[in-house]
């Protein structure tokens, strides 16, 4: 069965600082990985993904990730945070033998400060 | 601006009464899903639909009776809920079959008060 690890809970950064939010998976084949965002009150968006490929992808609002497969891992990153990327970071992977079935990290509570 | 459109986006109940959740999704997206979302958890799954046919049900106990009435409508039929129910229900469609292999969009939810 497949996994996803999200091994900080919570992560403060200052506002035009870099970014890294770390996601580890498990997963017997080449999975298909996500990065979702939510904010307040919403629901997850998008921010990019990696089916195959090139490993460094790149998404939506200046995120990049990168998929390591000998690490099993696909960290998330932005070289300067704005104060509106404070939100809840969810990684995911799926497998097309599992139909419908995302299986989500347990998020990063991303913090700005000013 | 969301493109899965979830009706309402508040709703109080008692747990005697009967209500209905509304998702609805103009992607032309044959895969469509219904979460649960606790404070400051992940979703998790309840209920796939693939071409408006049931093809996942996560053991969700039957106070819970999802409907799919055509390709771009999803309800969630609630009855008799209890005070734990109390969530945010996220309603999602994605491309394809409804596979793990498709990225997928959300609605903004139903806040759901069970009193």
């Amino acid at each position: 069965a497949q996994s996803v690890t999200q091994p900080d809970i919570h992560i403060t950064v200052s506002e035009g600082a870099s970014l890294e939010l770390r996601c580890n998976y498990s997963y017997g084949a080449t999975p298909y990985l996500f990065w979702y965002v939510q904010s307040p009150g919403q629901g997850l968006q998008l921010l990019l993904k990696y089916f195959s490929g090139d490993t460094l992808v790149q998404g939506i609002k200046g995120f990049e990730a990168e998929f390591k497969r000998s690490q099993s891992s696909f960290n998330l990153r932005k070289p300067s945070v704005h104060w509106s990327d404070a939100a809840e970071y969810f990684c995911a992977v799926g497998a097309s033998a599992n139909a419908g079935k995302s299986t989500f990290g347990d998020g990063t509570t991303l913090t700005v400060k000013p | 601006d969301t493109e899965v459109t979830q009706t309402p986006k508040h709703l109080v109940m008692g747990m005697t009464n009967k209500k209905s959740l509304k998702c609805e999704q103009h992607m032309g997206h044959r895969a469509m899903y219904w979460y649960k979302q606790k404070a400051k958890k992940p979703p998790e799954l309840m209920f796939v639909y693939s071409y408006e046919k049931l093809s996942i049900n996560e053991s969700v106990p039957s106070r819970f009776s999802p409907e799919c009435p055509n390709s771009s409508l999803l309800n969630l039929h609630l009855h008799a809920l209890q005070p734990e129910d109390s969530a945010l229900y996220l309603c999602a469609s994605s491309r394809g079959e409804g596979g793990g292999n498709q990225p997928q969009h959300f609605g903004d939810g139903t806040r759901l008060s069970i009193l």
